[in-house]
């Protein structure tokens, strides 16, 4: 299996523009999770779904972030308008009981200047 | 709310040394412990984790750690450490619902 596939991994845009983070999890996972990463707050959930249906969002920082889950194989995390202190690493991970054994992607590092 | 302590924030080691990287958990009836293991400019992977049954779970390269529920510790140890090794260590914890809450993390620096 190729694993978790994010993508782009690196991306740096200016601040009041749209960024868009995707995802596909590994075959047959139906649990997804959307991490942050940063300096000062480590690892953050920021939301996950299970079978395409988003069950927590509460660590979704502000309206400015959302979250998608179109299909089975599909996610986008979404930046509207972003701001520098969204820079961070975006992890995309997913699981499948049982087991409880999450896998994640290699990260999206986001710059925004 | 749940929270991992992740006492040391660096660790300075020399190859061959053991290292212990020390974990704390917030008590609860049920646990899921997980070590992530992360690499320069890559992501998480899993080293080993606790669900149940034996309280000393090993990982394939050599690490092992104990679950201590009167401690509440999950400290994770290799006898002889490589330079290959140096990383960044994540202890985390669940509960029923997949949600990991993650410690602050330990970088391992094995030098020669």
């Amino acid at each position: 299996d190729a694993g978790v596939i994010q993508s782009p991994r690196h991306e740096v845009t200016e601040m009041g523009q749209e960024v868009t983070l995707r995802c596909k999890p590994i075959s047959g996972h139906d649990y997804l999770f959307w991490y942050r990463q940063t300096m000062m707050r480590g690892l953050e959930l920021l939301i996950y779904f299970n079978n395409n249906v988003p069950i927590d969002d509460s660590g979704m920082p502000e309206d400015r972030f959302s979250a998608k889950m179109p299909n089975a194989s599909f996610s986008t995390l979404k930046i509207q308008p972003s701001e520098p202190r969204d820079s961070a690493v975006y992890f995309c991970a997913s699981t499948s009981p049982p087991g409880n054994t999450i896998y994640f992607g290699e990260g999206s590092w986001l710059t925004v200047v | 709310a749940q929270s991992v302590t992740q006492l040391d924030s660096q660790v300075p080691v020399f190859e061959e040394a053991p290292v212990e990287l020390r974990c704390n958990y917030s008590s609860s009836v049920s646990v899921y412990l997980f070590w992530y293991v992360q690499y320069p400019n890559q992501g998480l992977q899993l080293l080993l984790k606790y669900l149940s049954g034996s309280t000393l779970v090993e990982s394939i390269n050599g690490f092992e750690a104990e679950f201590n529920k009167s401690q509440t510790s999950f400290h994770l140890r290799k006898p002889s450490v490589h330079i290959s090794d140096t990383a960044e260590y994540f202890c985390a914890q669940s509960l029923n619902d997949y949600k990991l809450s993650f410690g602050a993390g330990t970088t391992v620096t094995v030098r020669a």
